[in-house]
């Protein structure tokens, strides 16, 4: 399978403040980059998708001010966290996708608490 | 009615017995077909890959696709301790489709 690696595993941060994730992917290039949101005990919710070089699409009820995408590269797309508040404490996953390859894989996730 | 669905459990076996987990589908179209292993705090990690109907084995575990019914299943053998994880069905209908997710299933395989 492919090797996707995401830092920070854990993050734990003051309401208010922002928080980056990174996610890369170390033997392909990712065209697409999907970024899922996981509530305790509960599926992957798709928050957004991305492109490389082109703006993120993001789902109804994701705030796109508030979840920043970035996905300048074919190897590295980030997702910031603005401002952040408690309710957005969950588990955020990057899957980043070859055009070509139907599968997904991803990233080991992490998980944001804000305090 | 969701197009994917799936039961969330929890599902409890003793060690060896035999699991199955099931995905039922609303859309005809969907042709991939995959099931990933989640242990808590961790990512999905993809677990078999079946592309139409048809069965598919890799060691301990089998995935079989009924497109004809919109079913697939999963069923591991000699179940473990470590098999204990969230097991999540995706589907989709190309490369360049969305995936689409089921609920996840919890399995607790207790020694």
């Amino acid at each position: 399978g492919a090797v996707v690696s995401q830092h920070p595993s854990r993050v734990i941060c003051k309401s208010g403040t922002s928080v980056k994730i990174e996610c890369r992917s170390l033997d392909f290039q990712a065209t697409t980059m999907f970024w899922y949101r996981q509530f305790p005990k509960q599926s992957l919710m798709l928050m957004a998708t991305s492109n490389e070089g082109s703006k993120a699409t993001y789902e109804q009820g994701v705030e796109k001010d508030k979840f920043l995408i970035n996905h300048a590269s074919l190897t590295l797309s980030t997702l910031t966290v603005t401002s952040a508040h408690p309710e957005d404490s969950s588990f955020y996953i990057c899957s980043p996708k070859q055009r070509s390859n139907e599968k997904l894989f991803f990233g080991s996730g992490t998980q944001l608490s804000v305090l | 009615q969701k197009e994917v669905e799936q039961d969330p459990g929890p599902l409890s076996v003793p060690e060896g017995a035999i699991v199955s987990l099931n995905c039922t589908y609303s859309n005809s179209a969907f042709q991939y077909f995959m099931w990933y292993r989640q242990y808590s705090r961790k990512g999905p990690e993809l677990l078999m890959y079946t592309y139409s109907s048809g069965n598919k084995e890799d060691g301990r575990f089998t995935a079989q696709v009924d497109k004809s019914s919109k079913y697939i299943s999963l069923f591991i053998r000699d179940s473990q301790p470590s098999d204990s994880a969230t097991y999540l069905c995706a589907m989709s209908e190309g490369p360049g489709g969305d995936m689409r997710f089921g609920a996840g299933t919890r399995l607790t395989v207790k020694p």
